[in-house]
């Protein structure tokens, strides 16, 4: 099983639309996580920290649940431009090796 | 602000050929990383380094070598190009720490075709 786990997709969704992805990491040791963005043919690069009370950045909120092992990522209002691979990223406590997910793609279409 | 350089942005190499990817970062992080892309497997790890003189290997290190003599430079050594070594690869670094200091840097990626 693999240590972080997303669901590939695509999600399809009309501008506008509220889109949600979720994550399970195996790790119960983990203790930083994050979500990436990456667009085609681009390097990553960090959409947001997830904190353990939820946090939120413009149209974008993030959450954790430690007891199930997930974290999630909501976009409301999608915008075209946010056609792009989510990555789920965790990190062991004391760790610099981050653990990426295989990405979710979204595609938002007009 | 530099961040992340790596070079070269695209290369074409014959089978059994030798190579050198160059990154370079201006931040004074202690971890650097080598990750290569390819369709559906997500990024994995090649190797990375957590300070000047210390390197490890990642989950997919046969066929590359590194070395990191300085802070700011890790560069990543095809020894024998292979087929199998057609891919994106990608640089990163970051501070080690907790919090905003975890955010990964990456290099803006190098597109490498074995034939």
């Amino acid at each position: 099983r693999k240590e972080v786990e997303q669901d590939p997709g695509p999600f399809n969704v009309p501008e506008g639309a509220t889109v949600a992805f979720n994550c399970t990491y195996s790790n119960s040791a983990s203790q930083s996580f994050f979500w990436y963005r990456q667009d085609c043919r681009k390097e990553p690069k960090l959409l947001m920290s997830v904190y353990s009370s939820g946090n939120e950045d413009g149209r974008f909120t993030a959450q954790l649940n430690r007891a199930s092992q997930y974290i999630s990522l909501l976009i409301r209002d999608s915008k075209l431009s946010d056609s792009a691979t989510y990555l789920c990223v965790v990190k062991g406590e004391g760790s610099y090796i981050p653990t990426f997910g295989r990405g979710t793609s979204l595609i938002v279409h007009p | 602000n530099a961040g992340v350089t790596q070079t070269p942005k695209f290369q074409v190499l014959k089978t059994g050929q030798s190579m050198t990817l160059q990154c370079a970062q201006d931040m004074n992080h202690e971890y650097m990383s080598w990750y290569r892309q390819d369709p559906g497997m997500g990024l994995r790890l090649i190797h990375y380094s957590v300070g000047a003189g210390i390197t490890d290997q990642g989950e997919v290190p046969n066929g590359y070598n590194v070395s990191r003599s300085t802070t700011e430079d890790f560069p990543l050594r095809l020894l024998s190009a292979a087929p199998s070594q057609t891919s994106v690869y990608f640089c990163a670094s970051s501070y080690r720490g907790q919090g905003a200091n975890e955010k990964l840097f990456f290099g803006s990626g190098t597109q490498l075709s074995v034939l």
